[in-house]
């Protein structure tokens, strides 16, 4: 079974610029994660996404960040402008049914962006 | 809100002993606990997990850990750990009912020493 994908792997900008990044989840998987992990620091949800609407985004800085699903499969996440403290890894994740609590969730590689 | 606190950020031990991992949680309500690794250079994955049932449950590569709910813990441990073992190790919480992303601690960097 393939795993949860992501790309790109790695992204350097700088400042006030724009990224982006995409998910493709494992197949089936109705529910999809967005995480944010600080170097040092354990993963920060930013947004769940339950098939192709929103279910939790109440940690997502929504004045830069934004996300979509569309048809309910792919995921992107993007950061329009970028902040040095956005230098982070972006981990996706996703689960088969979600919304309950006891699903596992599969993560992906992870993308590490660095801002400077 | 929920929040996850791991005592130790870092620990080094010996092929062959023992390890015990703290985790401490903060939320009044129904919890599900869970412990992520991470070895080097790969992604995160599940250990174990507890949801109901038997408070002690048992994951893969022979850890397991113990769900004492008057305490908010769910420590990790293994009774003897392996070079193989070297990696960070996250605890994670969710309440489900809906919005279901896990809260995780720091980690806890674990060194094992041939």
């Amino acid at each position: 079974e393939a795993g949860v994908a992501q790309s790109p792997r790695y992204k350097i900008i700088e400042k006030r610029q724009s990224v982006a990044f995409w998910c493709n989840p494992i197949s089936g998987h109705a529910t999809l994660y967005w995480y944010q992990q600080i170097l040092g620091q354990g993963p920060k949800l930013l947004i769940q996404f339950q098939n192709n609407g929103v279910v939790d985004d109440s940690q997502l800085p929504k004045d830069r960040f934004s996300a979509e699903r569309l048809k309910g499969v792919d995921s992107t996440l993007k950061i329009q402008p970028a902040k040095l403290e956005d230098s982070a890894v972006y981990l996706c994740a996703s689960s088969l049914e979600g919304g309950v609590g006891t699903d596992t969730q599969y993560f992906g590689p992870g993308t590490r962006l660095t801002v400077l | 809100a929920q929040s996850v606190s791991q005592h130790n950020h870092h620990v080094i031990l010996s092929e062959a002993a023992s390890l015990e991992l703290g985790c401490n949680y903060s939320y009044g309500g129904t919890v599900n606990l869970f412990w992520y690794v991470q070895y080097p250079g790969q992604h995160l994955q599940l250990l174990l997990k507890y949801f109901s049932g038997d408070p002690l449950v048992k994951g893969i590569k022979g850890f397991e850990a113990e769900f004492i709910k008057s305490k908010f813990s769910f420590n990790l441990r293994k009774p003897s750990v392996q070079w193989s073992d070297t990696a960070e190790y996250f605890c994670a919480v969710t309440s489900g009912g809906g919005a279901d992303g896990l809260t995780f601690g720091k980690g806890t960097h674990l060194i094992i020493q041939p």
